[in-house]
């Protein structure tokens, strides 16, 4: 039982390169989700999806863009990476995102931009 | 005011007492509240979840919700250093319609020693 998956563990970007994370989700979940973990701090939302083509921002948005073709793959891009996109970003899905549907989160991408 | 409080320790209880976590939220509309763990490196792992006033057991675990004082808490009994992790409050605010985000407190480092 997959759950949610994160690709790649670990990733080491220049200033100014570009990359995509990847999130895929084998649960049939509608919603899914883009945490970034900074140290020290709580999860703070990037983007979340309600289902297939549907995008919508979260708490800190800016430096990313992301995509949903299908109800599996939510993946994340980083255009330009500066430093202060060195982070722990979590991918998580959920059944639906109201009343005491949990989060399920995938194990991570840990990314330095240097 | 942060959305979701917790002191960030770390706590520290000896091996078989009873750990006590505590989380406090600002938002009164608040309707359902999640306990995750997360171990070092690793991604959160959902504990409980508590939606209604009053306490949910699950095993050595006890939810606690108070909404009239905005106030949610996890007990740990018999605690055991495998038990030694952050623990985070979540807190899914906003109308019961739509979606509702998810906040995160920034966790509290339990560290259970033998």
């Amino acid at each position: 039982n997959a759950g949610v998956t994160q690709t790649p563990k670990f990733r080491i970007l220049k200033i100014g390169q570009s990359m995509t994370l990847q999130c895929t989700q084998d649960m049939n979940h509608n919603y899914m989700y883009w945490y970034r973990q900074d140290p020290g701090m709580g999860l703070k939302l990037i983007y979340y999806s309600v289902g297939a083509g549907i995008t919508d921002k979260g708490e800190v948005p800016n430096g990313y863009n992301v995509s949903r073709s299908t109800t599996e793959d939510f993946p994340l891009r980083l255009e330009l990476a500066a430093p202060s996109q060195t982070s722990v970003y979590f991918c998580a899905s959920s059944r639906e995102g109201r009343g005491n549907q949990p989060q399920h989160f995938g194990d991570g991408t840990r990314l330095s931009i240097l | 005011q942060k959305e979701v409080e917790q002191n960030s320790g770390p706590l520290s209880v000896p091996e078989g007492a009873i750990a006590s976590l505590n989380c406090t939220y600002s938002d009164r509309g608040s309707q359902s509240f999640f306990w995750y763990r997360q171990y070092s490196g690793k991604s959160p792992e959902l504990i409980m979840f508590i939606y209604s006033n009053g306490d949910k057991e699950d095993g050595r675990f006890t939810a606690q919700l108070n909404k009239a004082s905005q106030y949610v808490s996890l007990l740990i009994r018999d605690s055991q250093p495998s038990d030694s992790a952050t623990y985070l409050c979540a807190v899914r605010t906003g109308l019961n319609t739509g979606f509702q985000k998810l906040v995160f407190g920034t966790g509290t480092r339990l560290l259970v020693s033998p």
